[in-house]
């Protein structure tokens, strides 16, 4: 299995700050890597797909870059309803591994 | 729009078998391309790939749980199916189905979600 590690796993920033979230993979796995934005008690949101396309009706603060086996999400200034729980995938080879997770929290 | 919700039990007892369903809209299961995956995430935990199912009845499983997993659809229904045998109090968390994201190529990710179902495993 692929395994997918995040850092960090929680960080406070304040409202405006730009944040950026590393998740890498065990092995390379090219662009396969995708982010998503869990608050909550609710279900997790895509934010990032293929490691840089953002999904449509996302903010576009939100950006993803790497490749191989290192990636980010950056958030360029960061709103209110950005505080949540960031999650990455792996969707090179089964099975379709997640990161543990990356906690942003209110300064 | 696409649209998915899980139903199943809320609680089951360890050793019980689990079955959960799949309801959507917005799209069909015999279109080419299009998927269905099961994700589960225990109580304040990270989120877990269990299994998924293609347009074509292709079917993949994480391979740490396999020999406990099945995954079916009904098309007609609109309708996909997860059996998980054997229940652990470990299996505890919510459940969650999800549209593949992509029509295209081998990668999988997922979008929407359905809004998720909480199984606890207790006797």
């Amino acid at each position: 299995d692929i395994q997918m590690t995040q850092s960090p796993s929680s960080l406070s920033a304040s409202v405006g700050d730009r944040v950026t979230i590393t998740c890498r993979a065990s092995q390379s796995i090219s662009s396969h890597l995708n982010w998503y934005q869990q608050k909550p008690g609710k279900a997790p949101k895509l934010l990032i797909y293929t490691a840089s396309s953002l999904q449509s009706g996302v903010p576009s603060r939100f950006s993803g870059s790497g490749s191989g086996t290192d990636f980010t999400l950056t958030i360029s200034s960061l709103q209110r309803e950005d505080f949540a729980t960031y999650y990455c995938q792996q969707s090179y080879s089964g099975p379709y591994t997640f990161g543990q997770g990356t906690k942003l929290e209110i300064k | 729009q696409i649209i998915l919700k899980e139903s199943g039990p809320t609680l089951v007892k360890p050793t019980q078998t689990l079955t959960l369903t799949c309801t959507f809209s917005g799209f069909s299961l015999s279109s080419s391309g299009v998927g269905v995956g099961w994700i589960r995430q225990p109580p304040g935990k990270a989120l877990e790939w269990l299994a998924l199912i293609y347009w074509d009845d292709d079917k993949r499983y994480s391979p740490s749980l396999k020999s406990r997993l099945t995954i079916t659809k009904d098309t007609s229904k609109n309708q996909v199916v997860l059996t998980m045998t054997n229940m652990d109090p470990v299996d505890t968390g919510t459940y969650y189905c999800a549209h593949r994201g992509t029509s295209s190529g081998f990668q999988n990710w997922f979008d929407p979600w359905g809004q998720g179902t909480l199984v606890t495993v207790s006797s």
